[in-house]
C-alpha cells in the first residue's frame, strides 16, 4: 500500500528553527511536495523536490533522500504566522498526489 | 492571472440529496484534481481530469462523479449524500505534471 508519515503536532518558539520530517512508501515516485495550510483555508504550495538534496527558498528549505524515502521541511526564523499545518505529498507513478495527514505546527512567543 | 476559484463557499444539504460543486481552473492549466479533506486529515484524492477526460480515480464510490469542460473548468457531483460526506472539498489545477494550485474549497455539511 501507499503510506506517508508525518508527526501529528510540533511546537516551536518564535525566532527558532524547526524541522518537520516526512517518510513515504509509494508506488512510484515523481516528486515530493510540501504545502502549508492555515486552519479553514486551502493548501498553498511551498516547495518541490524530485532529485536528492536541499532546495532553499527564503526561510524555508526542503530536503529529499529518495533511497531512504525521506524528506524534511526546515523553517528558519519562525514567525507567529507560520503556525499552520504542513502537508507532505508524493506524486506517484500515475501522477497522482498521495498526502500525509499533516503536521500541525504551533509557534509560541 | 486569475487563480483557482470554487463555488459555493459553504453548502448545507440533507442525507440522500445530491450536490454539484464547481471549480474554475487557473489560466493556462489543463488538469483539475478534486480532493476531500476531513477535519484534521490530509486531502484524499477523489479523481483527476486532463483535457476533459478522467485519468485517475481514488478510492471513492461511483456516486462521486465529475466533468471537465472545454475551458478546463470542472464539476464534482455527489449523489445520495451521506453524513460522512461532510468535509472540505478542494479543487486544484495545474499544467499536466506540474505543481497543483488549490482553490479556496467548498465546505459541505450533510445533516
Amino acid at each position: 500500500g501507499q503510506n506517508i508519515d508525518q508527526p501529528t503536532e510540533m511546537t516551536a518558539t518564535e525566532g527558532a528553527i524547526v524541522q518537520i520530517n516526512c517518510t513515504y512508501q509509494t508506488s512510484g515516485f515523481n516528486g515530493l511536495f510540501w504545502y502549508q495550510q492555515h486552519a479553514g483555508e486551502a493548501p498553498t504550495f511551498l516547495s518541490y523536490n524530485v532529485l536528492d538534496g536541499l532546495e532553499e527558498k527564503g526561510r524555508f528549505s526542503s530536503f529529499l533522500s529518495r533511497s531512504k524515502g525521506y524528506s524534511y521541511l526546515l523553517l528558519k526564523e519562525l514567525q507567529m504566522k507560520d503556525s499552520a499545518s504542513y502537508l507532505c505529498a508524493v506524486r506517484d507513478s500515475n501522477y497522482q498526489l498521495i498526502w500525509g495527514a499533516g503536521t500541525k505546527l504551533i509557534i509560541k512567543p | 492571472e486569475t487563480g483557482v476559484t470554487q463555488s459555493p463557499t459553504h453548502l448545507i444539504k440533507t442525507r440522500g440529496q445530491q450536490v454539484t460543486l464547481r471549480c474554475s481552473s487557473q489560466s493556462g492549466h489543463n488538469t483539475v484534481s478534486w480532493y476531500q479533506q476531513a477535519l484534521g486529515q490530509g486531502p484524499q484524492f477523489i479523481f483527476q481530469y486532463y483535457r476533459e477526460e478522467e485519468n485517475g480515480r481514488g478510492n471513492f464510490p461511483p456516486r462521486f462523479s465529475g466533468l471537465q469542460f472545454p475551458n478546463y473548468s470542472s464539476e464534482l457531483n455527489v449523489n445520495a449524500l451521506e453524513l460522512d460526506d461532510s468535509a472540505l472539498y478542494l479543487c486544484a489545477s495545474s499544467q499536466w505534471g506540474n505543481t497543483q494550485y488549490f482553490g479556496p474549497g467548498t465546505r459541505l455539511t450533510v445533516l
